[in-house]
């Protein structure tokens, strides 16, 4: 199975920071790599796709990039309703596999 | 409006048996890949198993043998039927969809169900 690492586990930052989330799979897995955002009792909810694709309906300062083995999550200005965690995950092959996540946290 | 709707958890002993459904609206569920994701307490989201075109089904290994997923288009539904529960099966189970257009990312989640495995 392609193992997901993620880093850092968890991150503290205000409102306006730029906030970077990096994703290394132990395979290549070319620009096979989603991002997620999760809140408390809710589902992921699909923010990137296609490693660079936003998802419809997502803010713009929300972008990833990245091939291979290493990808990044950045979000440009980070505001209230994104302190959440963040999950990557492959979908280059079975079985798919996800991050343990990171947590954006009020600094 | 586009959605899936989880039900059938609950808590159950050891060994024993519980069914899933997953209901979609607004798309086919024939049409699409259909997983079942699962998140145990405090843990990383763990895919655990899809169902395609046709009847193709893949499992992970933890729940190969034990747990089939199933599909009912005339009721646009999916299942997944769980056998011999274990109590590291406990967890939040989602379904969600996927498919090429988003090179199989999941766009589409339910709001989950909670299974919990203990006697």
């Amino acid at each position: 199975d392609i193992q997901m690492t993620q880093s850092p586990s968890s991150v503290s930052a205000s409102v306006g920071d730029r906030v970077t989330i990096t994703c290394r799979a132990s395979q290549l897995i070319s620009s096979w790599l989603a991002w997620y955002q999760q809140k408390p009792g809710k589902a992921p909810k699909l923010l990137i796709y296609a490693a660079s694709s936003l998802q419809s309906g997502v803010p713009s300062r929300f972008s990833g990039s990245g091939s291979g083995t290493d990808f990044t999550l950045t979000i440009s200005s980070l505001q209230p309703e994104d302190f959440a965690t963040y999950f990557c995950q492959q979908t280059h092959s079975f079985p798919s596999t996800f991050g343990q996540g990171t947590k954006v946290e009020v600094k | 409006e586009v959605q899936l709707v989880e039900s059938g958890g609950g808590l159950i002993q050891p060994g024993g048996s519980l069914r899933l459904s997953c209901a979609a609206s607004g798309f086919t569920v024939s049409s699409h890949y259909i997983n079942w994701v699962r998140q145990a307490p405090g843990k990383r989201l763990e895919w655990v198993s899809v169902i395609y075109s046709g009847d193709n089904t893949y499992y992970s290994d933890s729940v190969k043998g034990r747990f089939a997923i199933s599909r009912d288009s005339s009721k646009n539904t999916v299942y997944l039927q769980m056998n011999s529960l274990r109590a590291e099966d406990t967890a939040v189970f989602y379904c969600a969809r996927s498919w090429f257009n988003i090179w199989y990312a999941f766009d589409i989640w339910g709001q989950g169900t909670m299974v919990t495995v203990s006697s």
